[in-house]
């Protein structure tokens, strides 16, 4: 059974570009929340999805916008990078919008230049 | 708001010694506590969890008690190994507030050396 799963491992961009990140849940589940972890930080959530829907959301910009398929994967969009938005970036999936124990995946680390 | 403070580390022990770390919060509704493990270059891992007072989670050794009447939720380990070096972060849930969304610590860095 597998865990969740993310993509790509790590990725370096520029100030000013977009970046997309992408999430598979763990098999069974149907809800995905993302959380940006800065260096010697915990993890801040930035959204949930859930029924394809965007369910909650956290103290986060526009600029951070995300997608879930009908295959209840997800990706993370963030647009006109920050040299703030170097982070590890957490996918975490659940059961029924997070009444249950969320499960993380390994992270993508971002590193904006 | 809600919160969770966790002691400021890094922390240091030697094999077999006793650890704590402390966590308090601040919670609006009626939280769920949890604590998640980070091993290097991994993401976060449950290591336990409580979700309503005077509960006991307990895991590999580790144990934290859910106390409402000091809002706090330290975890504890009675002898430590080096295979525990890691990032702890405590962490809650607020039913009807964050919908099931977890709030963190700012995360306790836990070396143990042989």
């Amino acid at each position: 059974d597998a865990g969740v799963t993310q993509s790509p491992t790590h990725l370096i961009k520029t100030r000013g570009q977009q970046v997309t990140l992408r999430c598979s849940p763990k098999s069974g589940h149907d809800t995905v929340s993302w959380y940006q972890q800065a260096l010697g930080q915990g993890p801040q959530f930035i959204f949930q999805y859930y029924e394809e829907e965007e369910r909650q959301r956290g103290n986060f910009p526009d600029r951070f916008s995300g997608h879930q398929f009908p295959n209840y994967s997800s990706e993370l969009n963030v647009n006109a990078l920050l040299l703030g938005d170097s982070a590890l970036y957490l996918c975490a999936s659940s059961l029924f919008a997070g009444l249950n124990e969320q499960f993380f995946g390994p992270g993508t680390r971002l590193t904006v230049l | 708001g809600d919160s969770v403070t966790q002691m400021e580390g890094p922390v240091t022990l030697s094999e077999e010694a006793f650890l704590t770390i402390n966590c308090t919060y601040t919670a609006t509704g009626y939280p769920s506590l949890f604590w998640y493990v980070q091993y290097p270059g991994e993401g976060l891992q449950l290591l336990l969890k409580a979700t309503k007072a005077d509960d006991k989670g307990s895991n590999k050794g580790f144990e934290a008690t859910y106390r409402k009447e000091t809002t706090s939720f330290h975890l504890e380990k009675g002898s430590v190994q080096v295979s525990d070096s890691a990032v702890y972060f405590c962490a809650l849930s607020v039913y009807g507030g964050s919908q099931g969304n977890l709030i963190f610590g700012k995360g306790t860095k836990l070396s143990v050396k042989p």
